[in-house]
């Protein structure tokens, strides 16, 4: 157990619609990144944010949005859904700011979103 | 650019015999590299890091070794069980960047 939670653990639903999906870091951990890993491919970051502020972010549609709130936990929320936002969507934690050099990333157990 | 290259893209071997995992880079500046295993369906797991001065990190019946002058880094499994069949991914560090690799599928078989 890597103590970084994620849910749902799975969701369905259809072209078009709107969700989020809520990441809970390990505790202490102030920085909570999310990454997207579609069928059989790499994990592709998506956004990365520290203590409540965005620090850096990848290739993370504008469909797609996401923040982090006070007591740490992380939602990234999803809108107009395509069927090729169908994947497996991580959140991993880091006790470490952008200087993670020696840190580990420690990964949820994902959210696979299946659109419809 | 920075790049993070895996290869084999997969790989299958007989259960009880060993392999290597090959990953290559082009990132700058350097941090750190990892490998990263993740079961399918599963978030990936850290088995070891390498930082710029070190050659070689054992973490069981794995061994990681470094090559920072070529940058090349490969992931070397002994014995291997049915349990290593995974993907594998290679992860460095460049600064203040993450860059992952695009992983290596081993199927270990009866």
């Amino acid at each position: 157990d890597s103590g970084v939670t994620q849910t749902p653990k799975h969701l369905i639903t259809a072209t078009g619609q709107r969700v989020t999906l809520r990441c809970s870091p390990r505790s202490g951990d102030l920085s909570v990144y999310w990454y997207q890993q579609s069928l059989d491919q790499g994990l592709q970051f998506l956004i990365q944010y520290y203590n409540g502020e965005e620090r850096a972010k990848g290739n993370i549609l504008e469909r797609f949005s996401a923040q982090q709130f006070p007591d740490l936990h992380s939602e990234l929320n999803l809108s107009s859904l395509e069927l090729g936002d169908s994947a497996l969507y991580f959140c991993a934690s880091s006790g470490r700011l952008v200087t993670w050099s020696t840190g580990e990333l420690f990964f949820g157990e994902g959210s696979r979103l299946t659109v419809l | 650019k920075n790049q993070v290259e895996q290869s084999p893209q997969s790989l299958i071997i007989l259960e009880g015999k060993n392999c290597t995992l090959q990953c290559n880079y082009t990132v700058s500046p350097f941090s750190n590299l990892r490998w990263y295993k993740q079961d399918t369906g599963r978030g990936p797991v850290s088995l070891t890091i390498m930082t710029f001065s070190e050659n070689t990190k054992s973490n069981g019946r794995y061994t990681a070794t470094l090559d920072a002058d070529t940058k090349q880094s490969s992931l070397h499994i002994t014995a291997s069980q049915l349990s290593d069949s995974a993907s594998y991914i290679c992860v460095v560090s460049a600064g203040d960047k993450v860059i992952f690799g695009p992983g290596t599928s081993l199927s270990v078989i009866p």
